[in-house]
């Protein structure tokens, strides 16, 4: 079945680093890639997304790359700002059968950024 | 967000008891998930609807039921909860399935004493 595996937190970073959160998977269709994050006492919202091959979402100063060759989807930002703590979920969406697609999410990385 | 509403946020009840859990959206998407968070698992799906009254299982549907007689209510009911069913639960909508990602409700946190 379908997987992903993102890496193991918690990661702690200073205001103004680089930011790389891994994520790889495993999927037997096409699937559409997801980044959502999860601040502190709230639902998940969607971050960013790519729905092929090469395609890179952004949002708020994040990125991904769709790599299909590597199976990946890893998240990045150039400077994280203490806002940005939270955890951070990779998920991905692939046609489950009877016409629906099911989200399948990574088991998420909390980020604390200290000033 | 506000399309989406989960009630109630909080609550703790005792082994054995039936609980259920609500979801309301006022968007009028077609489908909609359950979810339930624990620490190390990430977010597992409990059960699906993709219309009123078509319901599907998901990763982890022992122990849980669901219903949607209306598009804008997906409930869930653990028939009699128990402990290892504390957890966060999440619902989430989408207009269509696919690529397009979800939106999430805020959560209800459930404790079974």
């Amino acid at each position: 079945g379908d997987s992903v595996t993102q890496m193991e937190g918690p990661v702690t970073l200073s205001e103004e680093a680089f930011l790389t959160i891994n994520c790889t998977y495993t999927a037997t269709g096409y699937p559409s890639l997801f980044w959502y994050v999860q601040y502190p006492g709230e639902g998940l919202q969607l971050l960013l997304k790519a729905t092929k091959a090469d395609d890179k979402g952004s949002n708020k100063g994040f990125e991904a790359t769709y790599r299909k060759e590597t199976t990946s989807f890893h998240l990045e930002k150039g400077s994280v700002q203490v806002s940005d703590s939270a955890v951070y979920f990779c998920a991905l969406s692939d046609y489950s059968g009877a016409g629906s697609y099911q989200l399948t999410f990574g088991k998420g990385t909390k980020l604390s950024v200290i000033p | 967000d506000a399309g989406i509403t989960q009630s109630p946020r909080h609550k703790v009840t005792e082994t054995g008891t039936p609980v259920t859990l609500r979801c309301h959206q006022t968007e009028n998407h077609r489908y909609m998930y359950w979810y339930r968070q624990d620490p190390g698992h990430g977010l597992r799906l409990i059960h699906y609807s993709y219309g009123v009254k078509d319901t599907d299982k998901g990763e982890v549907s022992d122990g849980y039921s669901v219903s949607r007689s209306k598009t804008e209510d997906f409930l869930l009911t653990l028939e009699s909860a128990t402990s290892s069913q504390t957890s966060v639960y999440f619902c989430a909508i989408s207009e269509f399935t696919g690529g397009y990602g979800y939106t999430f409700g805020s959560g209800t946190r459930l404790t079974v004493v």
